[in-house]
């Protein structure tokens, strides 16, 4: 099992574009969820989704847009990047049972200028 | 409030020593608690859930006080390898959602 692969590792971007940052997990599990990294910050939840077709808002969900159309993938998609969505972010997997283990991705390290 | 909290340290201590962390948690209703170990610039990964009896694991014990709404995490004979930052996790209360603290960092010296 490859676990959570999130592509790419690094990416820098200018004010206004527009990127997906990809998630894929080979577990079979329900949940996944995007969180961000800051320094001070902890982990910040994004989005989550509990299965293929449902998603909702975690803590910081504005700026970016998530959709779950199968099991394995959960993109996060940046529509006008800003400066302030400089971060690491991270993508998790776990079966839905809320006392199981996420299993985290190596992350994604964005630069926006 | 924050609903998770932790003291961000740093806490140095020397190799051998027993180090203690403690995290408190505002919501009530929360089910599931653990501890997550992240090394610098890596991605979190479980330590240890934390049960209601608490539990222990080699030198790690993790307790649970329902009635203060904290857990604690004990590491004893600390070892250089040891040095990461200790995350904080609560879940439930109604919630699927994750709930981190910012993190304890342990440097531990040689």
């Amino acid at each position: 099992n490859a676990g959570v692969t999130q592509t790419p590792k690094f990416q820098v971007l200018k004010t206004g574009q527009s990127m997906t940052l990809q998630c894929a997990q080979d577990m079979n599990h329900e949940y996944m969820s995007w969180y961000r990294q800051d320094p001070g910050m902890g982990l910040r939840l994004i989005h989550y989704s509990v299965g293929a077709g449902i998603t909702d808002q975690g803590e910081v969900p504005n700026g970016y847009n998530v959709s779950r159309s199968t099991t394995e993938d959960f993109p996060l998609r940046l529509l006008s990047a800003a400066p302030s969505q400089t971060s690491v972010y991270f993508c998790a997997s776990n079966l839905v049972a809320s006392d199981n283990e996420q299993f985290f991705g190596p992350g994604t390290r964005l630069t926006v200028l | 409030r924050k609903e998770v909290e932790q003291d961000p340290g740093p806490f140095n201590v020397p190799e051998g020593a027993t180090v203690a962390f403690n995290c408190t948690y505002s919501n009530s209703a929360s089910q599931s608690f653990f501890w997550y170990r992240q090394d610098c610039r890596k991605e979190p990964k479980l330590l240890m859930s934390v049960y209601s009896s608490g539990n222990e694991d080699g030198r790690f014990t993790a307790q649970l006080n329902r009635a203060s709404q904290y857990i604690s995490l004990l590491i004893r004979d600390s070892k250089l390898s040891d040095s990461a930052t200790y995350l904080c996790v609560v879940n439930g209360g109604g919630t699927y959602k994750y709930i981190f603290g910012t993190g304890t960092r342990l440097k531990v010296l040689a």
